[in-house]
């Protein structure tokens, strides 16, 4: 099966500026997970869609990050304008249902460097 | 709160010495722990997992163990190799599905 695709692989930006990261996931999986690597530091959980629905989105620094996953399957996270310490690669990430039935899948992450 | 704390941050060792990967995660309603094995400039890959329902769980030359009463789990790799240099993550899953991340161990295996 294909795995979690993701574009772009980098990004360089300066501050200020916007950008967007596109997510699609596994064929049929129902859950979609953002998480931020940050240099050196385990994955963050940024936002979970069930769906097209937003199960956790607590970690989101709303002021400036939004995501969404329109008709359920794809989904852009934006980040509007952005900051030095947005600096990390954004790993999306699905799951068929339950994590702990199904596991994760990762995708291959966008590097994002702003400077 | 949602928590995991992963120790040590870095890891070297002999090839062929054991190394090992301790995490404790703060919710009692836990009930899965995987290991992911990140390589430089690559996605996170599971490397196996464990329920609480059982102890312990073996792999070829990884195994994983679990304390449910301490809240503990630990990530056992055997005979190491070279190759096995990469970052080390747990993780535990909290109960609106989704996969609380550790800190991360970086393990360095020298010929």
């Amino acid at each position: 099966e294909a795995g979690v695709a993701q574009s772009p692989r980098y990004k360089i930006i300066e501050k200020r500026q916007s950008v967007a990261f596109w997510c699609n996931p596994i064929s049929g999986h129902a859950t979609l997970y953002w998480y931020q690597q940050i240099l050196g530091q385990g994955p963050k959980l940024l936002i979970q869609f069930q769906n097209n629905g937003v199960v956790d989105d607590s970690q989101l620094p709303k002021d400036r990050f939004s995501a969404e996953r329109l008709k359920g399957v794809d989904s852009t996270l934006k980040i509007q304008p952005a900051k030095l310490e947005d600096s990390a690669v954004y790993l999306c990430a699905s799951s068929l249902g339950s994590a702990t039935l199904y596991g994760y899948t990762f995708g291959s992450g966008t590097r994002l460097t702003v400077v | 709160g949602e928590n995991v704390e992963q120790h040590p941050s870095t890891l070297s060792v002999q090839e062929g010495d054991s190394a090992v990967i301790k995490c404790t995660y703060s919710d009692s309603a836990s009930n899965y722990f995987p290991w992911y094995k990140q390589e430089l400039g690559k996605r996170p890959q599971l490397i196996i997992d464990i329920r609480s329902n059982v102890g312990e769980k073996k792999d070829q030359r990884i195994a994983v163990t679990l304390n449910k009463t301490a809240k503990h789990f630990s990530l056992h790799i055997t005979e190491t190799q070279p190759e096995d240099s990469a970052v080390y993550f747990c993780a535990a899953y909290y109960n609106t599905d989704k996969l609380i991340f550790g800190t991360g161990t970086r393990l360095q295996v020298f010929p």
